[in-house]
């Protein structure tokens, strides 16, 4: 069974930091791009970053870019964001998701996320 | 930026079929995928490659694309359909993911 678990949420002021983890299982995780979707409270759902299987690539939405890092460990089956300079606009809750094979192909799988509040 | 529009709501009685669009530009030519949202849940894939149901999907959601315009149906709607459905594409020409505003879909 395909399990996606997000960690490391919680209440950071703004300009701060936080790195989300999610821990993969179920599955070959080197062999799928993984992404992280964030839905602030109320709102819709909105792209964050993408990367491929083997980290080469990596894609970011433009309210983030420049402050967001997406990473993974493939020996780990972990991917990471590491999010900098934190806004209060960043407050929401944070996916992490599968595609179902490359990069476009759609979200299969989803973790049940983790909340980032941004507040002072 | 590629956008895609959706319409905030959509009304349907039990049984019924429902319809969700999501409006593109040249649309037809991007594979398009669609989620359902529960309320509290992580969204599910309910749609990809425009018609494609992954395992698990009732046959009774299904998909079209073409011209500018996706569709999501929903036939013989039930009670449990009830919530909240974005579309997705990858945009290739700018290498990033776009949803749709979502369409919250109300079964009366």
């Amino acid at each position: 069974e395909v399990q996606l678990v997000e960690s490391g949420g919680g209440l950071v002021q703004p300009g701060g930091s936080l790195r989300l983890p999610c821990a993969a299982s179920g599955f070959t995780f080197s062999h799928y791009s993984m992404s992280w979707v964030r839905q602030a409270p109320g709102r819709g759902l909105e792209w964050v970053a993408s990367i491929k299987q083997d980290g080469s690539e990596k894609f970011y939405g433009d309210s983030v870019k420049g402050r967001f890092t997406i990473s993974r460990d493939n020996a780990k089956s972990s991917l990471y964001l590491q999010m900098n300079s934190l806004r209060d606009e960043d407050t929401a809750v944070y996916y992490c998701a599968r595609e179902v094979t490359v990069a476009g192909t759609g979200f299969i799988s989803w973790g049940q996320g983790t909340l980032v509040t941004v507040s002072s | 930026s590629y956008v895609l529009t959706q319409p905030p709501s959509v009304s349907v009685a039990p049984g019924k079929t429902a319809r969700i669009t999501c409006g593109g530009n040249n649309i037809g030519s991007k594979s398009v995928h669609w989620y359902q949202q529960k309320p509290g849940q992580a969204p599910v894939l309910v749609i990809h490659y425009d018609s494609d149901r992954p395992s698990g999907i009732p046959e009774r959601f299904s998909g079209s694309n073409s011209g500018n315009t996706a569709t999501l149906t929903i036939s013989r709607v039930e009670v449990v359909d009830e919530a909240d459905y974005y579309c997705q594409v990858w945009d290739s020409s700018s290498d990033r993911v776009i949803f749709g505003g979502g369409t919250k879909l109300a079964v009366l």
